[in-house]
This record gives structure tokens, C-alpha cells and sequence, in this order.
């Protein structure tokens, strides 16, 4: 498997800008996460989804912010307007679904590192 | 906030054992103790997980006190490769209900 993919590795563009953000999840993994990565604040779960389906987005910083899961091996982190304090890395993950201790973590994609200038 | 307390950083010396800590005085019953790493410039990686039993694999051991207030992440021999972030989380293993909150975990230096 070649485990989560993201796209693209690492993205500029100017303020005010929309960008998209791009992840594949493993193959049979129930639940895809975003997370946000900065010096300042660490890593912040900003969504996450299960069967396709947003459980939970509190942790999406505003409006500028939406993401979707069209099918079950594609989703998208959209920002727009873009402004420079979104520049972050940010993180795709993927998990299996299933209770107790065969669950065994998340799976990380290698990041999107953004910059707003 | 994350439930659990770390050493900021620590220091190892190659080919030697790396212990590293985690408080985790409020865990709860049906929570897990997870430990992920992040190497400079990618994403976390997971490394084991346990309830309450000692646990081993192929990267490292994870001794969990009988209280399971505590625990200990032993890498047996520390390369400059292991050199890192380390998180430890608590969280519930089954359903939606355990999202990965990460704290500032401990960065540790394997040094030559």
C-alpha cells in the first residue's frame, strides 16, 4: 500500500488566494482526519470524517475554512480567502475502523506545507 | 488539552536505551495509551499502543504502571535515526469518540 497521499508537498500563493488542499486515504480505511501544524500551537485536529460522512469540525478555525469527502478515497481542505496566518503544515491522516485494541492508530500522510505570503 | 504530561527533551547516547516518560493521571478505564513519533519534516508516525499489559514490537516496549497513572517508552537501542518527537496520548480505542490530541510531546536527541 502506499499509504496516505497527499497533494501537493508544498504550496505558495498570495493572500486572498483560494487553496486547495489534496488527500488519499488508505484503501478500507473508515475514517480520514485533517490536522494543522504549526511552531506555535502544535498539532490541532481540524476535522474528521467517517464513512464520508463530517462527524466533527470544532476544530475548523472559520468560515474560510471547508472540507469534503465526495467517495471514500479522495477529500479535499479548502481554504478561501487565504491569509498568511493559515500558513501551516498540514496533515492527512486515515484510520481503520473497528473497536478495541486491533485499532491500531492513525496513519499519517507526509504533509502539505503551506505558505501565504 | 491533552491529558497527559511529558518531558520536554532528553538526551540518549547511540546503541544506549531511551526511556521516555508519560504522566497520565486521569486516564480513564476504556482509554488507550498511544505513543506516535515525528521525525523532522513528516508526519507522525505510530509506534504501540497499550491498555494496561506491557507491550512489545518491533520498534519498542511500552511498560504501563499497575495504576496506569504512568508510562515508559523504551527504545532498546537508540540509533541517530530515532532521533524525534515523541508523543504520548490517551484515548479511547473503539468508535469516533478517540480523536488523537497531541501535546508538545518530548523531543528526544540521539546522540553519537
Amino acid at each position: 500500500d502506499a499509504g496516505v497521499i497527499q497533494s501537493p508537498r508544498h504550496e505558495v500563493t498570495e493572500m486572498g488566494q483560494e487553496v486547495t488542499l489534496r488527500c488519499k486515504p488508505i484503501s478500507g480505511h473508515d475514517y480520514l482526519f485533517w490536522y494543522r501544524q504549526t511552531m506555535m500551537r502544535g498539532l490541532e485536529l481540524l476535522i474528521y470524517f467517517n464513512n464520508n460522512v463530517p462527524i466533527d469540525d470544532s476544530g475548523m478555525p472559520e468560515d474560510r475554512f471547508s472540507a469534503k469527502m465526495p467517495n471514500a478515497s479522495f477529500s479535499t481542505l479548502k481554504i478561501q480567502p487565504s491569509e498568511p496566518r493559515d500558513s501551516a503544515v498540514y496533515f492527512c491522516a486515515s484510520e481503520e475502523g473497528g473497536r478495541g485494541p486491533l485499532r491500531s492508530g492513525y496513519t499519517f500522510g507526509s504533509g502539505t506545507r503551506l505558505t501565504v505570503v | 488539552d491533552a491529558k497527559t504530561t511529558q518531558p520536554p527533551s532528553m538526551d540518549c547516547a547511540e546503541g544506549r536505551a531511551a526511556n521516555l516518560p508519560c504522566n497520565h493521571s486521569t486516564i480513564s478505564g476504556n482509554e488507550y495509551v498511544y505513543w506516535y513519533r515525528q521525525i523532522h519534516s513528516q508526519g507522525p508516525q505510530y509506534i504501540i499502543h497499550g491498555l494496561k499489559n506491557n507491550e512489545t514490537n518491533e520498534m519498542a516496549s511500552l511498560i504501563i504502571t499497575e495504576d496506569r497513572k504512568s508510562s515508559t517508552l523504551i527504545l532498546p537501542h537508540a540509533t541517530l535515526r530515532d532521533t524525534a518527537v515523541y508523543y504520548c496520548i490517551v484515548r479511547v480505542a473503539g468508535g469516533s469518540q478517540g480523536n488523537l490530541i497531541f501535546g508538545k510531546g518530548t523531543k528526544l536527541s540521539v546522540k553519537p
